[in-house]
């Protein structure tokens, strides 16, 4: 099984929709999780830790599920710009590495 | 804001000669830094950990006397893909951390797209 897994998509959504991505990881010890966007041929770029209490910034929606072993990422209101291919990273405890799934691409159309 | 460069952009070369990277973090001193592989459609796969002034910790499956990796101060690490083949093509990145309470976070280079012909 793989530590990070995530569906590739495409997701192809309408401007204005919401959409929501899952990830699941396999380690238990995992203790720090991210949602990294990266656009096509760039480097990849933070958009928001996930903290077990969930969190939100602006549009994006981010939560953790522990006893599941999964993580999520919704947004509210695509933009045009939110197209891109978003990534469920995790660090494990008392490791610098992070382990990074293979992502899931969302196309907003308008 | 924590800014890392990596040069060159982009590389091509013939198949055999050696490719050097270079990574540097501008505003900040990177006590840990990380070389990435992205193949087409793949993950970022992490290659290897460099700490400044130590050897680097390599991934199972990554050759150290292929990809050598110099992390000779606290802004500069390089890695050299030596006698690169088509195989090696791919898109590099580097990151830096800035340090040990913050080692998770991760700030990354814009990348090194090496095509081997």
């Amino acid at each position: 099984r793989k530590e990070v897994e995530q569906d590739p998509g495409p997701f192809n959504v309408p401007e204005g929709a919401t959409v929501a991505f899952n990830c699941t990881y396999s380690n238990s010890a995992s203790q720090s999780f991210f949602w990294y966007r990266q656009d096509c041929r760039k480097e990849p770029k933070l958009l928001m830790s996930v903290y077990s209490s969930g969190n939100e910034d602006g549009r994006f929606t981010a939560q953790l599920n522990r006893a599941s072993q999964y993580i999520s990422l919704l947004i509210r209101d695509s933009k045009l710009s939110d197209s891109a291919t978003y990534l469920c990273v995790v660090n494990r405890s008392g490791y610098s590495t992070l382990t990074f799934g293979k992502g899931t691409m969302l196309l907003v159309s308008p | 804001g924590a800014v890392v460069s990596q040069h060159p952009s982009r590389v091509i070369c013939k198949s055999g000669t050696s490719v050097k990277i270079e990574c540097r973090s501008l505003d900040f001193q990177a006590t840990t830094m990380f070389w990435y592989r992205q193949f087409p459609k793949q993950s970022l796969m992490l290659m290897a950990t460099s700490n400044e002034g130590s050897k680097a910790t390599y991934e199972q499956g990554v050759e150290k006397d292929k990809f050598l990796i110099n992390h000779a101060s606290l802004t500069l690490s390089t890695l050299t893909v030596t006698s690169a083949h088509p195989e090696d093509s791919s898109f590099y990145i580097c990151s830096a951390s800035r340090g040990i309470r913050s080692l998770s976070e991760q700030f990354f280079g814009p990348g090194t797209r090496l095509t081997v012909l």
